[in-house]
C-alpha cells in the first residue's frame, strides 16, 4: 500500500522560503508523476506542480518564477521550495501521487500548514 | 488557467440524492474523458471517489457516481447520510497535459 508522509516548517515570515519535503512508501518515484498541492484556508485546491516519473518538472504557471520542484532517489523522496512567500501563500500545503492510468491523485499525503506571518 | 466552476453549497435530506456539477470548457472538462472527484472531510486530506468521470476505485460506495454531458460533469450521491457532509472537489485533465481543481461545494445533510 502506497503511503505518504510530508514534513517541513511550519511559520514563515515574508520573503522567506517555503520548504517541504515528501517521502514515498510503497512505490517508487519512477512509477507515477508528484504533485504539491495546496489549500488556501476556506478556500478550494490548487495545484502547485509536479515531478514526473521521468524527472521532469511542471508547475502552475501563476506561481512557476517562485516554485522548484526536486526529487531525491536515494531516500525515494520530493521537495518543494517556494520563494518570496507572502500572506497570500497561507494554505495546506499536500503532496499527492497522480495515478498515470487514472490521471487522478489517489494517494495524499497527511498535509501541512503553512503560515505565513510577520 | 481558470478553475472548474462548482456550485458553493448543495443540500439535501437523509435519503434523498443530490448532484454536484464541475463545469469547464471543450478544453478540459469536454475534451477528455479525465474527470475525477474527491470527498474531503474537516482537517483531512481529500480521498479519490471517482476517476475516468463514472468509475469508482476499490471500496468506494456505488452510492456514489459520475456522469459528463458536453462541458458539464456531475457527482450524484444517492441514498444520502450523515458521513456524507463534506467538501467535494472535481478535477480534470487539460490541453496544457496538467490537472485543474473546481472551487470545491459544501455539501450538507439537512
Amino acid at each position: 500500500q502506497v503511503h505518504l508522509q510530508q514534513w517541513g516548517a511550519g511559520l514563515l515570515k515574508p520573503s522567506e522560503t517555503l520548504s517541504l519535503t515528501c517521502a514515498v512508501y510503497g512505490s517508487s518515484l519512477t512509477d507515477s508523476n508528484w504533485n504539491w498541492i495546496r489549500q488556501p484556508p476556506g478556500k478550494g485546491l490548487e495545484r502547485i506542480g509536479e515531478i514526473t516519473h521521468r524527472g521532469v518538472t511542471n508547475s502552475n504557471p501563476s506561481l512557476k518564477s517562485r516554485v522548484s520542484i526536486s526529487e531525491d532517489m536515494s531516500k525515494n523522496q520530493f521537495s518543494l521550495r517556494l520563494n518570496s512567500v507572502t500572506a497570500a501563500d497561507t494554505a495546506i500545503y499536500y503532496c499527492a501521487r497522480m495515478n498515470l492510468a487514472r490521471l487522478a491523485f489517489d494517494v495524499w499525503g497527511q498535509g501541512t500548514l503553512v503560515t505565513v506571518s510577520s | 488557467q481558470s478553475a472548474l466552476t462548482q456550485p458553493a453549497s448543495v443540500s439535501g435530506s437523509p435519503g434523498q440524492s443530490i448532484t454536484i456539477s464541475c463545469t469547464g470548457t471543450s478544453s478540459d472538462v469536454g475534451g477528455y474523458e479525465y474527470v475525477s472527484w474527491y470527498r474531503q472531510y474537516p482537517g483531512k486530506a481529500p480521498q479519490l471517489l471517482i476517476y475516468d468521470v463514472s468509475k469508482r476505485p476499490s471500496g468506494v460506495s456505488n452510492r456514489f457516481s459520475g456522469s459528463k454531458s458536453g462541458n458539464t460533469a456531475s457527482l450524484t450521491i444517492s441514498g444520502l447520510q450523515a458521513e456524507d457532509e463534506a467538501d467535494y472537489h472535481c478535477t480534470s485533465y487539460t490541453t496544457r497535459t496538467t490537472l485543474i481543481f473546481g472551487g470545491g461545494t459544501k455539501l450538507t445533510v439537512l
